[in-house]
């Protein structure tokens, strides 16, 4: 199946802790995005590549790392876990036109206790 | 700069009722529209989309028309199922490989 696929769908760590989540586009995309979802459902964008080169980079503390290998695959680091990262975490990738959509992930659910 | 103003939520229907979610914008330029759903557990995926005034986006029975006059891309379904018991989230992006601004997304339940 084409799509948008990010692992793990679900995350529990203490504080404190480094974790890591993977996501992975088979679209043929060259744009990929990292969206954070709080509890309200707002949506928030983090990051996005656009063919493994950052473009936007939102005020996110720098605890958070995104990384590129190549044009398929966006991680998101994260270091020293806090509560307040507690959130869904969506990975979603665009073609490079203002007239086609972003395909999401299924998204990770992080949980920092 | 740019923005998307939804209607807040929750909006609880009955089955066959008529829907309405309205939604604004901000921006210079000439934006693309978007309405995404996200069903629970799941991702947001598109709905339907217009890329120029007046364009009309339509399935699955929702329908929304890109007015540039006032500045609105209401979300429009005539007869809900429960299945559509979902967020909805209006959005706009404008230039390639750029941010899309997301509304702040509407809760719909639609009771049997």
């Amino acid at each position: 199946d084409t799509a948008v696929s990010q692992t793990p769908k679900y995350l529990v760590t203490q504080m404190g802790n480094d974790k890591s989540i993977k996501c992975e586009q088979n679209l043929g995309h060259d744009t990929m995005y990292w969206y954070k979802q709080d509890s309200k459902k707002f949506l928030k964008i983090m990051f996005s590549y656009n063919n493994k080169e950052l473009i936007i980079n939102e005020t996110v503390p720098n605890r958070f790392s995104p990384k590129s290998p190549d044009k398929a695959h966006l991680n998101l680091h994260i270091n020293s876990l806090e509560l307040g990262d507690s959130a869904v975490y969506f990975c979603a990738s665009s073609q490079n036109s203002a007239k086609e959509p972003l395909h999401f992930g299924n998204g990770t659910r992080l949980t920092v206790t | 700069g740019d923005s998307v103003t939804q209607m807040e939520g929750p909006v609880t229907l009955s089955e066959e009722a008529f829907l309405t979610i309205n939604c604004t914008y901000t921006a210079t330029g000439y934006p693309s529209l978007f309405w995404y759903v996200q069903y629970p557990g799941e991702g947001l995926q598109l709905l339907l989309k217009a890329t120029k005034a007046d364009d009309k986006g339509s399935n699955k029975g929702f329908e929304a028309t890109y007015r540039k006059e006032t500045t609105s891309f209401h979300l429009e379904k005539g007869s809900v199922q429960v299945s559509d018991s979902a967020v909805y989230f209006c959005a706009l992006i404008k230039t390639n490989a750029g941010k899309s601004t997301f509304g702040d997304g509407t809760t719909l339940t639609v009771k049997p």
